[in-house]
């Protein structure tokens, strides 16, 4: 069965290293999606992706990178984490690219990321 | 700038008895509105999905309405089982948002038995 898939599912990093959390999904979608979640906050929008070599800001997106070199893998990067990036990360996929989004976005289980 | 409300932020009620949940957002500009469930270390699931131009949609116990004009969705949880305790989260996309949601905070349910 297609999946998406995310690594690792716990991290714990100190303040300034650099940190890579992976996504991958085997559904063959052209979007993906990268969002964190905060208490009282729930899901915001980090980076994403419409396909290969795209990738666009979100709502949240200082101090995140991202890189689409497939269609499968869309890895988030903390360039120098800090402990206000502490929180739970998301990646998502969809089908196709539809303006009003109809198509059903699949997540990941997350990663549950700790920066001391 | 569209916000998604949700209201209470958690609920626990007596297994049996019917759960309503309720989501509004600022900008009624929407193209469509989602509810989804999470369980505890899992990711998203998608429960409903309605369309700005429906009213309501069902699926099982599950029946979510939407009035686009007051920027209110209601989700309601029939005859409610220990199995439906999660936290659940409504979103929306806008007119300008292109395809990405944007989320509520999510009420946390407990039912018990």
């Amino acid at each position: 069965d297609a999946e998406i898939t995310q690594s690792p599912r716990h991290k714990i990093t100190e303040t300034g290293r650099q940190v890579t959390l992976a996504c991958h999904q085997t559904w063959n979608h052209n979007n993906m999606f990268w969002y964190r979640q905060d208490l009282g906050h729930g899901l915001r929008l980090i980076h994403y992706s419409y396909g290969v070599q795209d990738t666009n800001k979100g709502e949240v997106s200082d101090g995140y990178s991202v890189s689409r070199s497939n269609t499968e893998d869309l890895p988030l990067t903390l360039e120098s984490a800090a402990s206000s990036q502490t929180s739970v990360y998301f990646c998502a996929s969809s089908e196709s690219l539809r303006r009003d989004g109809v198509d059903t976005q699949y997540f990941g289980p997350g990663t549950r990321l700790t920066v001391l | 700038k569209q916000e998604v409300t949700q209201i209470p932020a958690a609920l626990s009620v007596p297994e049996g008895e019917n759960l309503v949940l309720n989501c509004s957002f600022t900008d009624s500009a929407i193209y469509n509105l989602q509810w989804f469930r999470q369980d505890p270390g899992k990711g998203l699931t998608s429960l409903l999905l309605i369309q700005s131009s429906q009213r309501e949609q069902t699926s099982g116990r599950l029946n979510a309405s939407l009035d686009k004009s007051s920027g209110r969705s209601t989700l309601y949880i029939a005859a409610s089982q220990p199995g439906d305790s999660a936290t659940y989260l409504c979103a929306v996309i806008g007119y300008s948002s292109w395809g990405k949601l944007q989320f509520g905070a999510g009420t946390q349910v407990v039912v018990t038995p």
